[in-house]
């Protein structure tokens, strides 16, 4: 079975501090993918990342890092230097090989940054 | 760019009626999902499909029905709407492409209430 794990519901941080959200993933596919989306208060979810599991190299685009340890079963994502702007919802998600068009979501982290 | 229309955002109806999400995307894409997201459970799918006129029930189908009549167009029915549907309604589509690694590109939603 495939299962996403955000045990953090709520985050709530001072705007510039770091913050890292966590995903743990369950998939017994060797090839599956995960997705990180935002959830603006708008309510659009917009994409931010994908990896595949063949590719453990962490990956960087401005303030935001992911960490992919298939170790761990992992795939965390931090904010660096949070702005007002990066508080949403944001979700974790996998998909793999085998089971066709579905993807799994987690159910969430809503992070707010205090000005 | 991706763009998934949904054509209401906010939408109050009342029990027993029948109730059309109407969701467009734009770029050609095969697949298009429905997902219905509550607090604290993140995004259930609640059917797909793959191509006109075909459709897959995802996890949660129960009282709801979908019609893909054209490739661009996939419309949500709830047949006899309950206040227990009362939900964010997300659609989403994406390339058959590459399989699982395709992206599902997202809609704003529609907020509906059932009174």
């Amino acid at each position: 079975a495939q299962k996403v794990t955000q045990a953090q519901t709520e985050i709530s941080v001072v705007e510039k501090e770091d913050v890292t959200l966590d995903c743990v993933y369950e998939t017994r596919d060797t090839t599956y993918y995960l997705f990180w989306y935002k959830q603006p208060p708008s309510g659009e979810l917009v994409f931010l990342i994908r990896r595949n599991s063949f590719d453990e190299q962490n990956e960087i685009s401005g303030r935001y890092s992911w960490n992919f340890q298939k170790s761990t079963s992992s795939f965390n994502f931090t904010i660096t230097a949070s702005q007002v702007v990066d508080s949403a919802v944001y979700f974790c998600a996998l998909r793999t090989r085998n089971t066709g068009n579905q993807f799994y979501f987690g159910t969430g982290t809503s992070l707010t940054v205090i000005p | 760019d991706v763009k998934v229309t949904q054509s209401s955002r906010y939408l109050v109806k009342r029990t027993g009626e029948k109730v059309f999400l109407e969701c467009v995307q734009d770029m050609d894409h095969e697949n298009m999902f429905w997902y219905r997201q509550d607090p604290g459970l993140g995004l259930r799918l609640i059917y797909f499909s793959y191509d006109v006129k075909m459709k897959e029930k995802g996890d949660i189908p129960e009282g709801y029905s979908v019609s893909r009549e054209k490739k661009e167009r996939f419309s949500l029915i709830l047949e006899s709407a309950s206040t227990n549907q009362t939900s964010m309604y997300l659609c989403a589509s994406s390339s058959q492409g590459q399989g699982a690694q395709e992206t599902q590109y997202f809609g704003p939603g529609t907020r509906l209430l059932v009174l």
